[in-house]
């Protein structure tokens, strides 16, 4: 079955770090794969997305990378500052989208 | 725009009552989707629907119905509510064409059956 999950369910990092959040996906027909953040009691926040047929692509502060060789995908994220402080989720599109379980990143002052 | 709208954002019931999350969005997308969010936990898909008059089942459907008689409209119902139903909703559309792969989000509708 389709599944995407993550590596890591959190990360503590020192802010001014830069931070790099993993996910695994299964569904090679995937067509795009997206990152949300969500804070606490608040809904998803779009922060970015790739389509299948790039490896790479860069926002404001961050980069997602995405290996279809091994079915990986990642989120840099520079600079780390504490409003960053979130639970973060990839997402995988075909018709549907389907989410990871989450990875919660702590900014460490 | 008022981008995804979901109604109401709160509500609480007792086991076997029935309800209605109402989910409406002005932006003309073809698709629309409910997820239920647990403490703790990533966003499962309950129901989705790829345009008017049609829905599919998600991960987690059961317990579960929906409508989509307006393309602006997506219904989640319950027909007899139970505790483990207790979540946060959320609606979401988005486009599958295009340039872009966001799905937009409603603030989400908090649950609890008690």
């Amino acid at each position: 079955g389709e599944s995407v999950g993550l590596h890591l369910p959190t990360l503590s990092v020192q802010e001014g770090d830069n931070s790099i959040i993993n996910c695994a996906y299964s569904n090679s027909a995937s067509d795009y794969f997206i990152w949300y953040k969500q804070e606490s009691g608040k809904g998803p926040q779009f922060i970015i997305d790739i389509r299948s047929n790039m490896d790479k692509r860069q926002g404001q502060r961050v980069t997602v990378l995405l290996n279809k060789t091994v079915k990986h995908l990642s989120l840099q994220i520079a600079a780390t500052q504490p409003g960053d402080s979130a639970v973060y989720f990839c997402a995988e599109r075909t018709y549907k989208y389907i989410f990871g379980t989450g990875t919660r990143l702590k900014v460490l002052a | 725009n008022a981008g995804v709208t979901q109604t109401p954002k709160f509500r609480v019931l007792k086991t076997g009552q029935s309800m209605t999350l109402l989910c409406a969005q002005d932006m003309n997308h073809e698709y629309m989707y409910w997820y239920r969010q647990d403490p703790g936990m990533g966003l499962r898909l309950i129901h989705y629907s790829v345009g008017e008059g049609t829905t599919a089942k998600g991960e987690v459907p059961d317990g579960y119905n929906v409508s989509r008689l307006k393309k602006q409209n997506f219904l989640l119902g319950l027909e007899s509510a139970a505790p483990s139903q207790t979540s946060v909703y959320f609606c979401a559309s988005s486009w599958m064409k295009g340039t872009s792969g966001e799905l937009f989000f409603g603030e989400g509708s908090r649950l609890t059956v008690l």
